[in-house]
């Protein structure tokens, strides 16, 4: 069956820290997969997604296959990135297919 | 502005009412969706439509009922409101070829 993972509910850093948000997938087939983003009081938003191999505000994320992983890194955390993240894969067809989400990682950055 | 914009953004209701949320998206995308955000945070997929097509759907209490007028709305009717509807719901929307969907503010719905 398919499934998102993301073991940590809260995580808490201070600012310039390293950040890792873990995420680990169960899919039969090859994923797609993609990190969305809640500040507070905004909607969710996409902020990566693996295909496009790309860096956002310092974020990265790189699909491992062999570990089923996605985990979501940024070398110094900044305090406006404290935010809920989620891991997400599409199942389906790209274009009409649903997303399937983590239960969410809920990042802290201290002072 | 482009978007995906919902209303009400707020909706406080008594139990066993009914009531619509609407979604309309002008941003020219064939594929709409309903997620639903329980109280801890989980996001789940309810239902989805392609042009005016109702391609998924979870499952999810036929109390629920989404209605696609045109590809740019998709509003969702709940009867007989019942305490665990109580959630953020999400509108969101897609392109053709495109897997990357844009989100509604959301709509937070309250039973009592």
């Amino acid at each position: 069956a398919q499934r998102v993972t993301q073991p940590e509910k809260l995580l808490s850093v201070f600012k310039g820290a390293p950040v890792e948000l873990k995420c680990n997938y169960s899919y039969s087939g090859s994923p797609e997969l993609f990190w969305y983003v809640q500040y507070s009081r905004q909607r969710l938003q996409l902020l990566l997604r693996h295909i496009s191999r790309e860096s956002i505000k310092g974020f990265t994320a790189d699909l491992n296959k062999g570990e089923t992983s996605f985990h979501l890194k940024k070398p110094f955390a900044q305090e406006e990135d404290s935010a809920m993240y989620y891991c997400a894969l599409i199942h389906g067809s790209s274009n009409t297919g649903k997303l399937i989400f983590g239960q969410g990682t809920t990042l802290q950055v201290k002072p | 502005d482009t978007a995906v914009s919902q209303t009400p953004k707020y909706l406080v209701t008594q139990m066993g009412n009914d009531k619509s949320i609407k979604c309309e998206q002008n941003l020219g995308h064939d594929t709409m969706y309903w997620y639903k955000q329980d109280s801890k945070k989980f996001l789940k997929i309810m239902f989805s439509y392609n042009n005016k097509e109702l391609i998924i759907n979870e499952t999810v209490p036929n109390r629920f009922s989404p209605k696609s007028p045109d590809k740019a709305h998709l509003n969702l009717h709940i009867n007989s409101l019942e305490l665990g509807d109580s959630a953020v719901y999400f509108c969101a929307s897609s392109h053709n070829g495109e897997s990357r969907q844009f989100f509604g503010p959301g709509t937070r719905l309250t039973v009592l």
